[in-house]
C-alpha cells in the first residue's frame, strides 16, 4: 500500500517561535497533498491543500500567513507553523492520493505542543 | 458541510454486530471511511461511490444508498482491533478533491 511519512512526530516548542513539518509520500508521487488539524478528541479539520509548483489552497479561517504550505517536489510538502502560540498546540496529520486512487493515505501525524 | 454520523458512541462485546451511519443533507460524490486509534493516524477502510452500492472485506462491509446521501458502515462478529474512533469523510464535487470527516464515532470492544 501507499506510505506517506511525517517529520517530526511529536514537537516540543516555545512561544513565538516556527516550527516546521515535513510530509512525504515515500512511493509514489503526490501533486496534491493535504494538511488537516484534528484537536483531542475532535474531528479532522482541513487547513489547506498544497498543490505542487503552485500556491496552496487554505479553507476559511486558516490563517496564509501564520501556516505557511511549501509543495517542493512531487514527493515533500512542508507545513510551517510560524510564531506559534499556545492555541496552536494540536495534531498536524496529512495525506495524499496515489495516482489513479480515490481514497487518501495519511500520514502517521505530528503532535505540537506550544509552551 | 460536515456530515452528520450517528451514533455518537458504540459499546459492544467481542463478537457482536455494530452499524455506522454517514448522513448528507445533499448528493455525495463519494463516502470514505477511516478507522483511527488513539495517538494514530487514521487508517482507510474503504470508498463507495455508487448509489446503491455495497461492498465489504472480511467482517467489515459499507453500503451507499441510492441518493447517494446516506453510508452505512457493518462490523461483523466485532473484534477487540475493531475498537477505535470511525469517521466518514465525504466528497461534494468529484474524485480526489476535499474531504470533509464527519465528528467520529468511538467504538469499544470489550472482551
Amino acid at each position: 500500500g501507499a506510505v506517506v511519512s511525517q517529520h517530526p512526530s511529536w514537537v516540543i516548542c516555545k512561544s513565538g517561535t516556527s516550527v516546521k513539518i515535513e510530509c512525504r509520500s515515500l512511493d509514489f508521487q503526490a501533486t496534491t497533498m493535504f494538511w488537516y488539524r484534528q484537536f483531542p478528541k475532535q474531528s479532522l479539520m482541513l487547513m489547506a491543500t498544497s498543490n505542487e509548483g503552485s500556491k496552496a489552497t487554505y479553507e476559511q479561517g486558516v490563517e496564509k500567513d501564520k501556516f505557511l504550505i511549501n509543495h517542493a517536489s512531487l514527493t515533500l510538502s512542508t507545513l510551517t507553523v510560524t510564531s506559534a502560540h499556545p492555541e496552536d498546540s494540536s495534531f498536524y496529520i496529512c495525506s495524499a492520493n496515489p495516482p489513479g486512487h480515490y481514497e487518501q493515505y495519511f500520514g502517521p501525524g505530528t503532535r505540537l505542543t506550544v509552551t | 458541510q460536515q456530515p452528520v454520523q450517528s451514533p455518537q458512541a458504540v459499546i459492544l462485546r467481542e463478537g457482536e454486530d455494530a452499524v455506522i451511519n454517514c448522513s448528507s443533507s445533499k448528493a455525495l460524490y463519494s463516502v470514505h471511511w477511516y478507522r483511527q486509534k488513539h495517538g494514530e493516524a487514521p487508517v482507510f477502510l474503504m470508498i463507495l461511490l455508487k448509489g446503491g452500492e455495497q461492498k465489504g472485506h472480511e467482517k467489515i462491509s459499507a453500503s451507499f444508498n441510492e441518493k447517494k446521501q446516506q453510508s452505512s458502515l457493518y462490523l461483523t462478529a466485532s473484534q477487540l482491533s475493531y475498537s477505535g474512533t470511525y469517521f466518514c469523510g465525504t466528497e461534494y464535487t468529484g474524485a480526489n478533491s476535499k474531504l470533509t470527516f464527519g465528528k467520529g464515532i468511538t467504538l469499544s470492544v470489550r472482551p
